[in-house]
């Protein structure tokens, strides 16, 4: 298996932009993450799914982010509009269910710029 | 609620040293703790996890933690660095229960081995 898949690894957008990140977990795993990092936060969990269906979205920042899993090979994390402070890098991971006593497997991120 | 403190945000140590990156955590009812690993530009990776049993834990590239319960700690250890060691490591714990149970994030530490 070629592991968590997340493109694009680098979006470069204007602020107002709609931005949409894009996750293939590991096939057969059925837990997936959305993560943001950042240097002043940290890792925070934004959203998580099991089964594709959301479990816990407490951490989405505000009503610009949404997510969505369609299928259990494909998830979406939209930011619409995007500011500045979104800047970050976006983790998508996945795991065979959820990953409180299992390994998280993650993706290599996405660095979002908004100008 | 659960806080995940990591002691140091940078460790610098030179090659075929000894290494100690320190966590702590706020409470120590029913929880399982993991170190994970990123190395630059990647995703994170797990070094090893805690989930009950012996509180030494070894695991890859050599690294070992111990769960204290009494300290609340979970301190990564490798006793002779090497260059490749350099990157970031998380310490996170799990708590609660069912779909309650999340699992919080350290800031991090950085550890920079020097040859």
């Amino acid at each position: 298996d070629a592991g968590v898949i997340q493109s694009p690894r680098h979006e470069v957008t204007e602020m107002g932009q709609e931005v949409t990140l894009r996750c293939k977990p590991i096939s057969g795993h059925n837990s997936l993450f959305w993560y943001r990092q950042t240097m002043m936060r940290g890792l925070e969990l934004l959203i998580y799914f099991n089964n594709n269906v959301p479990i816990d979205d407490s951490g989405m920042p505000e009503d610009r982010f949404s997510a969505k899993m369609p299928n259990a090979s494909f998830s979406t994390l939209k930011i619409q509009p995007s500011e500045p402070r979104d800047s970050a890098v976006y983790f998508c991971a996945s795991s065979f269910n959820l990953v409180w006593d299992t390994e998280a497997f993650f993706g290599q991120g996405t660095r979002l710029t908004v100008v | 609620a659960q806080s995940v403190t990591q002691l140091d945000s940078q460790v610098p140590v030179f090659e075929e040293a000894p290494v100690e990156l320190r966590c702590n955590y706020s409470s120590s009812v029913s929880v399982y703790l993991f170190w994970y690993v990123q190395y630059p530009n990647q995703g994170l990776q797990l070094l090893l996890k805690y989930l009950s049993g012996s509180t030494l834990v070894k695991g890859i590239n050599g690294f070992e933690a111990e769960f204290n319960k009494s300290q609340t700690s979970f301190h990564l250890r490798k006793p002779s660095v090497h260059i490749s060691d350099t990157a970031e490591y998380f310490c996170a714990v799990s708590d609660g229960a069912g779909n309650n149970r999340k699992l919080i994030w350290g800031l991090g530490t950085s550890l920079a081995v020097n040859p």
